[in-house]
């Protein structure tokens, strides 16, 4: 069975600071895929990534980085300079090859406070 | 409209009403989901369609009835529901192609709360 742990639950820094939100995943499969979503108060969750598990590449895009180690089995974000617009819930999620059931961790509530 | 709709988006019943909550997909995807989203756990998945035909039933009640007419739409019939079902249901759908695990791309959710 797969699990995904995000085990900071809230989080609350001040606007321009740089934050980290941590993820673990299990898995025994070797061909897996890694995604962040994002839940603002709206509700709706915002596709923000998606990783496989032969790409090891750290990404980039904007203020926002991924540090995905398999050896750690992780796939960390972090926020460059946050801004209170990145306040919502953060999801973590992981999917098998040929699979259709996302598993999710159970998310990081992050308050960006001004 | 783009992307994936829910409609509504909030909705109080009582435990014998009868409801229903729709999903319609912008997206040409051949892959729909229902996840629930409780206060207090992780979202679960509730049921998968592909091209129409049910494929996944993640132990649900019978109490939740799933219907999809077409590829992009999507509905859950609710019937004699329990104050613990009140949560946020959420609509996704992906493009499954043999082989290839697509993302899935999710609407708002409806905020169900049954009295």
């Amino acid at each position: 069975a797969q699990k995904v742990t995000q085990a900071q639950t809230e989080i609350s820094v001040v606007e321009k600071e740089d934050v980290t939100l941590d993820c673990v995943y299990e898995t025994r499969d070797t061909t897996y895929y890694l995604f962040w979503y994002k839940q603002p108060p709206s509700g709706e969750l915002v596709f923000l990534i998606r990783r496989n598990s032969f790409d090891e590449q750290n990404e980039i895009s904007g203020r926002y980085s991924w540090n995905f180690q398999k050896s750690t089995s992780s796939f960390n974000f972090t926020i460059t300079a946050s801004q209170v617009v990145d306040s919502a819930v953060y999801f973590c999620a992981l999917i098998i090859q040929g699979a259709q059931k996302l598993v999710f961790g159970q998310g990081t509530r992050l308050t960006i406070n001004p | 409209e783009t992307g994936v709709t829910q409609t509504p988006r909030h909705l109080v019943m009582g435990m014998t009403n009868k409801k229903s909550l729709k999903c319609e997909q912008h997206l040409g995807h051949n892959a729909m989901y229902w996840y629930k989203q409780s206060a207090k756990k992780p979202l679960e998945l509730m049921f998968v369609y592909n091209f129409k035909e049910q494929t996944e039933n993640n132990s649900v009640p019978s109490r939740f009835s799933p219907e999809c007419p077409n590829s992009s739409h999507l509905f859950l019939h609710l019937h004699t529901l329990q104050p613990e079902d009140s949560a946020l249901y959420l609509c996704a759908s992906s493009q499954e192609d043999r082989g290839k695990t697509d993302t899935q791309y999710f609407g708002p959710g409806t905020r169900l709360t049954v009295l």
